[in-house]
This record gives C-alpha cells, sequence and structure tokens, in this order.
C-alpha cells in the first residue's frame, strides 16, 4: 500500500501570498490530521477532518483553513503568509474515526520570506 | 488538560548500551499514549502504543515502553543501542476531550545521540 504523499514536498513563498498544500491519506483511510512543526512551538495541532467534516481545529488565527474532498484527500491553505508561518507541515492519515495508529506523510517545507 | 512532557532535550549513548527516553503525562481519564520517531528531513514514523493492558509494550525495531500509572511515565527503552537509532523522538497522547478524535498532543521531542 503507499503511504501518505504530500505535495509539495518544498514551497518558497513571500510574505502576503497564500498557498494550499496538498496531502493524499492511504488508500480507504478516512480520518486525515494536520499539524505544524517549528523549533520553537513544536508540533501543533492544526486541523482533524473525518469523510469530509472537520471535527476539531487547534488554536491558530482565520488563515489557516482547510478541507477533505470526498476521496479522502485534503488540502490547508494559508492566507496572508506571514514569516511566522515556516514550518514543515505534516499530515496524518488514519482508517477510522477513533483509531490507535496514525500514518505521517513526509511533510511540506514552507519557507516564508 | 492533557500533556506530555519530555523532560531531556537529548539523550546520548554509547552503541551497545541500553537506552531509555523519558516522558511524563497528565490525562483526564483513560491515557492512550504514543511514541514516533522522526529522522531528519522526513515525517514521524509509528513505534509503539499503549491503549491498555500490560504495563511493557513492544514496538517496532526493538523497542519498547514501560507504562507506569503510579508515576504517570510512559518511558521509552531499547536494550543495545545501534547508531540508526540516532532521531528525534516523540512521545504523543491523544486528547480525549470533546469526544471522539484522533488527535495527538505531541511532548517537545527528544534528540537521541548513538555515539559509535
Amino acid at each position: 500500500k503507499a503511504g501518505v504523499t504530500q505535495t509539495p514536498r518544498y514551497l518558497i513563498k513571500t510574505r502576503g501570498q497564500q498557498v494550499t498544500l496538498s496531502c493524499s491519506p492511504i488508500s480507504g483511510h478516512r480520518s486525515v490530521s494536520w499539524y505544524q512543526q517549528t523549533p520553537g512551538q513544536g508540533l501543533q495541532f492544526l486541523f482533524e477532518y473525518f469523510s469530509e467534516t472537520q471535527r476539531n481545529k487547534g488554536n491558530f488565527p482565520g488563515r489557516f483553513s482547510g478541507r477533505q474532498f470526498s476521496n479522502s484527500r485534503s488540502e490547508m491553505n494559508v492566507s496572508t503568509l506571514e514569516l511566522g508561518d515556516s514550518a514543515l507541515y505534516l499530515c496524518a492519515s488514519s482508517s477510522q474515526a477513533l483509531s490507535y495508529e496514525q500514518y505521517f506523510g513526509p511533510g511540506t517545507r514552507l519557507t516564508v520570506t | 488538560a492533557q500533556s506530555v512532557a519530555q523532560p531531556e532535550d537529548q539523550v546520548n549513548v554509547a552503541e551497545g548500551n541500553p537506552l531509555t527516553v523519558k516522558c511524563t503525562y497528565s490525562v483526564s481519564g483513560n491515557p492512550y499514549l504514543f511514541w514516533y520517531v522522526q529522522y531528519p528531513n522526513r515525517g514521524l514514523q509509528f513505534l509503539l502504543k499503549y491503549i491498555t493492558g500490560d504495563n511493557l509494550v513492544k514496538g517496532s525495531y526493538g523497542f519498547e515502553a514501560e507504562f507506569n500509572k503510579s508515576q504517570t511515565s510512559f518511558h521509552l527503552k531499547k536494550p543495545s543501542a545501534l547508531v540508526s537509532d540516532s532521531a528525534l523522538y516523540f512521545c504523543a497522547v491523544r486528547d480525549g476531550r470533546g469526544g471522539a478524535t484522533n488527535k495527538l498532543i505531541f511532548g517537545t521531542g527528544t534528540l537521541l545521540a548513538v555515539q559509535p
């Protein structure tokens, strides 16, 4: 089975721009979660989706948004980028609404200049 | 609030020696605990989990973890370290507040350095 894929792997954007990151979960998985990883704040939860519904949202400003499609693929969008948005964005998928194992993708490294 | 703490930023160990990476937790209700490993420029890889049952949990790559309810700890262990074990290790707890969720709360991470 193919693992979780994230595209693009690397991205450089300028302050004020917006960006869309994509995550394709493992085939058959319906739950997708997003995390932001930075040296200063560590791993922080962004959103969680299950069957196209957002179940949970972390403590991030409204500039961060996401969605999940009927094929379980998920996207997250960050508008009006700030320097502090530079981070590794990780996506995780699991098969069930309440699962004991999540599988992470390799991440998208976003650099905001 | 649900939280995990990893008191050591870095652990150094010689190859062949046993290793321990520490984690303590604070949760309301039953703790669902996890260990993940991250290699440079990679995502997180699942190592093991504690849900219920035996306090000694065996996982991938020869790692195991000991759940201790009285000390609220979930330390990661390996009997004999390999240089290839050098990586960043994260302890996590599933956030059980608010109903069904797969949301994980992570510790700050511990960098394990295994010297040849």
